[in-house]
């Protein structure tokens, strides 16, 4: 595809339960990152990939929250035991590289845990 | 640590008219990149501009401009002309330009929603 891809859209969860969202990354780009923006605030980060080293996962708000990239290309964030405070939107974004490049967005996955 | 700040929760433009948006960021870093995204209803982050902070000339597309101060560390967008599809959230963003300095990853300011009036 031309762009970031999420899914799904919107999901809605009940409290404890485990979720998994999902990002295709723009082919080609190493970079990869996962944002969480709550209602009305700006951009949380929360994990980056690049290449092959080791995530950069000092964003990760709790050990519920966890994420990986198969491949060096598709990435899936997964949160266990959801609760009510992890209602968000949760972006992903791509870049060719790890600083020049601009980040490419998807258009997140709205998460709503009742 | 790096923080960018948007003083202006909410801003409001008569179409065709100017506006301009705040951003003031705080680094002991030398070389870095500085971005304006826009993100409409939608919730897609589309990139506005960019601004390479070793270049003295500020950036501009189209009817988006920048006035990137370093010694005060101000980053302002510029509007002209103003359309209705410019109504937005504007965030303003910071990137290290070293490796290993925030990994790479963007530092966003909290937002500017900016309505424009037909």
């Amino acid at each position: 595809g031309a762009g970031v891809s999420q899914s799904p859209s919107n999901k809605v969860t009940e409290k404890g339960k485990d979720v998994e969202l999902r990002c295709d990354p723009i082919s080609g780009h190493t970079a990869l990152y996962w944002y969480r923006q709550s209602l009305g605030q700006g951009l949380e980060f929360l994990i980056y990939f690049q290449g092959n080293s080791a995530p950069d996962k000092s964003g990760l708000p709790s050990d519920r929250f966890s994420a990986e990239r198969t491949g060096g290309s598709v990435s899936t964030l997964t949160i266990q035991r959801t609760q009510q405070e992890d209602s968000a939107v949760y972006l992903c974004a791509s870049s060719a590289d790890w600083n020049n490049s601009p980040l490419h967005f998807g258009n997140g996955t709205r998460l709503t845990v009742t | 640590a790096q923080t960018v700040t948007q003083s202006q929760p909410e801003m409001s433009v008569q179409e065709a008219e100017t506006v301009t948006l705040s951003c003031t960021y705080d680094t002991s870093e030398s070389d870095y990149y500085l971005f304006w995204y826009k993100q409409p209803p939608s919730r897609q982050m589309i990139l506005v501009i960019r601004q390479e902070a070793y270049k003295q000339q500020n950036a501009t597309e189209n009817r988006f401009s920048v006035n990137f101060q370093k010694a005060a560390k101000s980053f302002s967008l510029k509007i002209s002309d103003s359309q209705l599809g410019d109504a937005a959230m504007y965030f303003c963003a910071y990137r290290s330009a070293f490796y290993g300095g925030s990994q790479g990853n963007l530092i966003f300011g909290k937002g500017t929603k900016l309505s424009v009036k037909p």
